[in-house]
């Protein structure tokens, strides 16, 4: 058990919805990142919250939001869903600002399918 | 991009034998991690290599680390079934003010009893 929490574990939702993914992260770790994995892309990076502030952005699609709240814990806005944002969606932490210096702890994931 | 790619894509042993991957990567980096992930699961992190060293062991797990070649290789000794998911690189991002990590597409490693 990595000590990170990720809900829902599942979520079946149809072309044109929003979802909200939530996550929370080790206790006492600032940090969170959002991954995608799919079979084509593999596993992208997303976004990245320190302490309540967006630290770092990767591959996040517009249509995609994100944000921590004082209580560490971080929600993944995905809106305007399309077939090809099915996908496992992940949540890591770390202590620190920077997962170079550092291992990451991942969550088992959110599976999203839209249909 | 940043992103390391593991060789071979998918590999398969018998219990007992010792199983190797390796990582290519583009740029300069202060570190490189191998991470585990069983199916569907989430990824576990199995070691850090820093770019002074060459080489690291934690177990059975033996990392090595070429940074004039741009390369690291996992070798896993004794393999057991248990051993059977698929293992990813991760190197730092860089440019663009990404922080992360980005992952390589990983190496679907099946450990036949």
């Amino acid at each position: 058990d990595s000590g990170v929490t990720q809900t829902p574990k599942h979520l079946i939702t149809a072309t044109g919805q929003r979802v909200t993914l939530r996550c929370s992260p080790r206790s006492g770790d600032l940090s969170v990142y959002w991954y995608q994995q799919s079979l084509d892309q593999g596993l992208q990076f997303l976004i990245q919250y320190y302490n309540g502030e967006e630290r770092a952005k990767g591959n996040i699609l517009e249509r995609f939001s994100a944000q921590q709240f004082p209580d560490l814990h971080s929600e993944l806005n995905l809106s305007s869903l399309e077939l090809g944002d099915s996908a496992l969606y992940f949540c890591a932490s770390s202590s620190g600002t920077s997962a170079a210096n550092g291992e990451l702890f991942f969550g088992e994931g959110s599976r999203l399918t839209v249909l | 991009s940043q992103q390391g790619e593991e060789d071979p894509q998918a590999l398969s042993i018998q219990e007992g034998e010792n199983a190797t991957m390796n990582c290519s990567y583009k740029t300069s980096i202060n570190n490189l991690q191998w991470y585990r992930q069983n199916s569907g699961r989430g990824l576990v992190h199995l070691i850090l290599i820093r770019s002074n060293e060459r080489e690291k062991h934690s177990g059975r797990l033996r990392v090595t680390l070429d940074t004039s070649k741009k390369s690291s290789s996992l070798l896993i000794t004794a393999s057991r079934a248990a051993d059977t998911a698929s293992y990813f690189c991760a190197i730092p991002n860089s440019g663009g003010g990404a922080d992360g990590l980005t992952f390589g597409k990983g190496t679907h490693l099946i450990i036949q009893p």
